[in-house]
């Protein structure tokens, strides 16, 4: 069974930094690429940021490009988002997902994880 | 503001048929056939129900349906049922190698 668990979420003050891990199991993780999104509260979803299957490609949206890093370990069967300089409109729900056709859409989600960016 | 847009809302009633449209640019919608669909219900995570532009994923029901034309694609939901109500969401992929989503859609059933 394809699972995504993600964590490290928390309350944060505005100009710190969080990670948030995503642990998958159940496919070969190695074989995909992955996407952060994301979902403030009350509000739609908002992409964030995609990595490829090797790490070779990255792409990030620009309300978060300089700010957050992306990153895989194959090894570890994990995806990370290192996110500095936080704003309250960092607030969010972030869920990872699992590409899988290519395209970025996503069968796959995680449960989904709660930033909140506040003083 | 998001980059694709869509109707804030829609209703029908059970057994009709409803359709969502997403307007998006040359760059996305009008330049690709990724174009996927996305169901949340409230305090869950987004579900595929449609991915490049028509194709349903295994388990998904043949009564949503996807198309696109032009710059806009939508989609349909037939013999509408009482578990449809929920926010529907497009997303389309970018000529920046980046995904787009639109405001979203409260579909109501009555």
């Amino acid at each position: 069974e394809v699972q995504l668990v993600e964590s490290g979420g928390g309350l944060v003050k505005p100009g710190g930094s969080l990670r948030l891990s995503c642990a998958a199991s159940g496919f070969t993780f190695s074989s995909y690429s992955m996407n952060w999104v994301r979902q403030a509260p009350g509000k739609g979803l908002e992409w964030v940021s995609s990595i490829s299957s090797s790490s070779s490609y990255i792409y990030y949206a620009d309300s978060v490009k300089g700010r957050f890093t992306i990153s895989r370990d194959n090894a570890k069967n994990s995806l990370y988002l290192q996110m500095n300089s936080l704003r309250a409109e960092d607030t969010a729900v972030y869920y990872c997902a699992r590409d899988d056709y290519g395209d970025y859409s996503a069968f796959y989600w995680g449960q989904g994880t709660l930033v909140t960016v506040s003083s | 503001q998001s980059a694709l847009t869509q109707p804030a809302s829609v209703s029908g009633s059970p057994g009709q048929s409803i359709t969502i449209s997403c307007t998006g640019t040359s760059s996305d919608v009008g330049g690709y056939n990724y174009v996927s669909w996305y169901q949340q219900h409230p305090g869950k995570a987004p579900k595929l129900m449609i991915y490049e532009v028509s194709n349903r994923p295994s388990g998904v029901p043949d009564r949503f349906s996807g198309s696109k034309s032009g710059n806009t694609a939508s989609l349909t939901i037939s013999g509408l049922q009482a578990e449809d109500e929920a926010d529907y969401y497009c997303s389309s992929y970018t000529s920046s190698s980046t995904l787009e989503f639109g405001g979203g859609t409260k579909l109501t059933v009555l």
